[in-house]
């Protein structure tokens, strides 16, 4: 499995934007990029993926680097919701539902 | 989208008993999984259950532990047995219905004392 990096821990304000990095240098070459949150007390949610294009979806947008060994989820408008707990997991194969998680990254959203 | 239903959502036990948890989903999938979640971590993968055959487990978790059923399509269980304080934590079921992303129940929080 592809090694994850993610920033332990970010803020934001409400209403503004918000990048939340990973670095998958391992990554193999037919692994989707997944990102999924937690939010309190509940389990993990589905945000977004992609392979090697951008993608955009009502919840985010995912930029993938061009040599796909870094990832970005962007979410455009933080709100109080928003506060969760995201991972950057590389998954594919015959499963995604076979994940391996890291320790994400907590978002800290600010009213 | 999946609903998956685990059951109980908590639970106060006592050591050296064993638990059992349930997992059920809105429709047929071919396999679930099971994780935990230790306080303050991250979820880690127990076990994929494929119905008609054996729960396939992850290193460092064994079947005489974490017994899996698989009766049918839409549900699976999960014992904890012989529990110790150790065994303290949220233990999630999930699934990959649309091949494209995973569906999580609400987990059972499982204190041990």
């Amino acid at each position: 499995d592809a090694k994850t990096t993610q920033p332990n821990s970010m803020e934001s304000n409400e209403e503004e934007p918000v990048h939340l990095p990973c670095n998958h240098s391992t990554i193999s070459g037919t692994d989707y990029i997944h990102w999924y949150r937690q939010l309190p007390s509940q389990g993990p949610e589905y945000v977004i993926h992609g392979l090697t294009s951008n993608v955009n979806n009502r919840m985010a947008s995912l930029a993938i680097a061009e040599d796909r060994k870094s990832s970005t989820l962007i979410l455009h408008r933080a709100t109080l919701r928003d506060a969760a707990v995201y991972y950057c997991i590389p998954a594919g194969g015959t499963s995604y539902g076979k994940l391996t998680f890291g320790q994400g990254t907590i978002l800290t959203v600010h009213p | 989208s999946a609903v998956i239903s685990q059951k109980p959502s908590r639970d106060i036990c006592q050591r050296g008993t064993s638990l059992t948890i349930q997992c059920q989903v809105d429709s047929q999938v071919t396999m679930m999984f099971w994780y935990r979640q230790q306080p303050g971590q991250s979820l880690t993968l127990i076990a994929t259950a494929n119905q008609g055959s054996e729960a396939t487990y992850e290193s460092g978790f064994v079947i005489d532990k974490f017994p899996i059923s698989r009766p049918n399509l839409t549900f699976s269980t999960l014992t904890v047995s012989n529990m110790s304080p150790e065994d303290s934590s949220i233990y999630l079921c999930s699934v990959d219905r649309t091949n494209t992303e995973a569906f999580f129940g609400q987990g059972t929080r499982l204190t041990v004392v």
